[in-house]
């Protein structure tokens, strides 16, 4: 199994540019998120999803759009890039039997906005 | 709103030494209880999930216990070695294990 794959792994956007992360994770999770992590502010979580064609918001959704078409996949949208999204994104998933939600991450996708 | 809080935010210490990481969380209506490890420039690793029925979790070196009641949960690491220098995260739910709150971490340092 390769877990929770992200790609791509460093971009550099343009102010107003848009883009989208890819997350596939391929242990048959149910659920999924996605975390950005900055500096002395720890993760905050931005959208989750509950199962294909379920999702829903974060802390910080403001800026950022996800579909689930597929139990494997979990794109995160930035729509208008801005500096402030200058950040390092992280994808998640886990079970979540009954409480037993053990969350696993990918490695990561690093984004420069200027 | 959970807030999950850890202290200190750096820790440096000799090999072989014993030591406690501190995690508290403000809802004590908690689901679960995670702890990661993060090694730079990488993703969390998953070490111990304590459910709110359980106090602890056991994982080789690694002890974690969870007191609700109190708001704190702590990560004991045994004989540290150099190899177990990274930053420590807690992550707490009060929801599905998808929506964690975390901590900012404490960077562990474990010299020879």
């Amino acid at each position: 199994n390769a877990g929770v794959t992200q790609t791509p792994k460093f971009q550099v956007l343009k102010t107003g540019q848009s883009m989208t992360l890819q997350c596939a994770q391929d242990m048959n999770h149910e659920y999924m998120s996605w975390y950005r992590q900055d500096p002395g502010m720890g993760l905050r979580l931005i959208h989750y999803s509950v199962g294909a064609g379920i999702t829903d918001q974060g802390e910080v959704p403001n800026g950022y759009n996800v579909s689930r078409s597929t139990t494997e996949d979990f794109p995160l949208r930035l729509l208008s890039a801005a500096p402030s999204q200058t950040s390092v994104y992280f994808c998640a998933s886990s079970y979540d039997g009954g409480g037993a939600g053990e969350l696993f991450f990918g490695e990561g996708s690093r984004l420069t906005v200027l | 709103k959970q807030e999950v809080t850890q202290i200190p935010a750096a820790l440096s210490v000799p090999e072989g030494e014993n030591l406690v990481l501190n995690c508290s969380f403000t809802d004590s209506a908690i689901y679960n209880l995670q702890w990661f490890r993060q090694d730079p420039g990488k993703g969390l690793t998953s070490l111990l999930l304590i459910q709110s029925s359980q106090r602890e979790q056991t994982s080789g070196r690694l002890n974690a216990s969870l007191d609700k009641s109190s708001g704190r949960s702590t990560l004991y690491i045994a004989a540290s070695q150099p190899g177990d220098s990274a930053t420590y995260l807690c992550g707490g739910s009060t929801g599905t294990a998808s929506k964690l709150t975390f901590g900012t971490g404490t960077r562990l340092q474990v010299t020879l």
